[in-house]
């Protein structure tokens, strides 16, 4: 079956560390996204991903990078300089154009320890 | 600025009840509407959709919606829920031009169902 994968499930931080999520998708879309979900906020979006080598900026993105170089995977790196990275990560796919909706792996949540 | 706002944090409803969901949104131009429920530590399951047409849509596990532009509402109703549909959820609008195929959420409504 055709579907978003992240893993790990569960991922813990350390103080000054980088931690990477991964988000893998075989459903051939074009489109790729991660978004933030801290209780009572929502889904806030951190970058998205048109096209392979091209991803843009969302509302919460500093302290987070993306790389985009395969069509099926779009791993987000949660930085040192996000001083409050402990949330519910969720990916998202779709295809191109805009009027598909979007496909949602299961998250990964991020503890701090 | 696009914006959704889900009016109601926390909805409790009796199993066989009626429910109704609140939706309003804000937005320039004709918005693609969706709707998702989340259960605990899960993603997003999409239950409905609405792009153009028809304002009234069916989705999956007997939810419905409709759009009506006056009000700038998508409401989500169930005619009868059941215990399973305990879950949390999402109003999304998008087709905007800001942030590509980026959907806004609004910040959930929790549903719990009573026995």
């Amino acid at each position: 079956d055709g579907g978003i994968t992240q893993s790990p499930k569960y991922l813990f931080r350390k103080e000054g560390q980088n931690v990477t999520l991964s988000c893998e998708q075989n459903l051939n879309h074009d489109a790729m996204y991660w978004y933030r979900q801290d209780p009572g906020q929502g889904l806030r979006l951190i970058y998205y991903s048109q096209i392979v080598n091209d991803f843009q900026k969302g509302d919460i993105a500093e302290g987070y990078s993306v790389s985009r170089e395969k069509k099926e995977s779009f791993p987000l790196t949660v930085t040192s300089a996000q001083k409050n990275p402990t949330a519910f990560y969720l990916c998202a796919s779709s295809i191109f154009p805009k009027d598909q909706p979007q496909h949602f792996g299961d998250g990964t949540r991020l503890s701090i320890l | 600025a696009q914006s959704v706002t889900q009016p109601d944090i926390h909805i409790t409803v009796s199993e066989g009840a009626s429910l109704e969901l609140r939706c309003n949104y804000s937005y320039g131009a004709t918005p693609y509407l969706f709707w998702y429920v989340q259960s605990p530590g899960q993603g997003l399951q999409l239950l409905l959709k609405y792009f153009s047409g028809d304002t009234l849509v069916q989705g999956i596990k007997g939810f419905e919606a409709e759009f009506k532009r006056s009000q700038s509402s998508f409401n989500l109703r169930k005619p009868s829920v059941h215990w399973s549909d305990a879950a949390e959820y999402f109003c999304a609008v998008g087709g905007g031009s800001q942030a590509g195929t980026a959907l806004i959420f609004g910040k959930g409504t929790t549903l719990s169902v009573s026995s």
